[in-house]
């Protein structure tokens, strides 16, 4: 399996710009995470699903952060508009929910720039 | 709420020797499962070792080993004979169900 897969790997946007971050999970995982990573708030979960479902998004910090997923494959996370103080590592990521036993795997991440 | 800590921001290790790294968690269930990961200068997230807590034998992989307290609720990794490669981000993480909490990492250094 090719695991988590994010795109893009950089991205560098002016403010106000929509951003768009996308993940593919593992192919059989029935759960899929964003998190956030900034070297003031460590990592950060925005949102998690189960079965395509969101279940819980408390972490999404407000309005400007939107995510989807549209079946078992895919799943984006969006921003609108963009900040400087939204840069920061997003990583996805994605586990089986069979067993508590499964880790969660982790995606490269992707490099947000907001100038 | 389930909550994890790691109290050491930073660590160092000289090569080749032991360091600990510690992580607490609280939690009122019993069913969990707590897991080391790694997070090298490279940003990518890798699994280190596993502990289910309803088992009392400690998990080890290779040079990696854990101190699992459950009472104390305490979760520590232990890397021996320390290398160069194992400078990194480690996060302690806790799982029940399909949530996963994290601490907010130790950053280790390991001089030569």
């Amino acid at each position: 399996d090719a695991g988590v897969i994010q795109s893009p790997r950089h991205e560098v946007t002016e403010m106000g710009q929509e951003v768009t971050l996308r993940c593919k999970p593992i192919s059989g995982h029935d759960y899929l995470f964003w998190y956030r990573q900034t070297m003031m708030r460590g990592l950060e979960l925005l949102i998690y699903f189960n079965n395509n479902v969101p279940i819980d998004d408390s972490g999404m910090p407000e309005d400007r952060f939107s995510a989807k997923m549209p079946n078992a494959s895919f799943s984006t996370l969006k921003i609108q508009p963009s900040e400087p103080r939204d840069s920061a590592v997003y990583f996805c990521a994605s586990t089986f929910g069979g067993s508590s036993y499964n880790e969660q795997f982790f995606g490269p991440g992707t490099r947000l720039t907001v100038l | 709420a389930q909550t994890v800590t790691q109290s050491q921001p930073e660590m160092s290790v000289q090569e080749a020797e032991t360091v600990t790294l510690s992580c607490t968690y609280d939690t009122s269930e019993s069913d969990y499962y707590l897991f080391w990961y790694k997070q090298p200068p490279s940003r990518q997230m890798i699994l280190v070792i596993r502990q289910e807590a309803y088992k009392q034998q400690n998990a080890t992989e290779n040079r990696f080993s854990v101190n699992f307290q459950k009472a104390a609720k305490s979760f520590s990794l232990k890397i021996s004979d320390s290398q160069l490669g194992d400078a990194a981000m480690y996060f302690c993480a806790y799982r029940s169900m399909g949530q996963f909490y994290f601490g907010t990492g130790t950053s280790l250094t390991v001089i030569p």
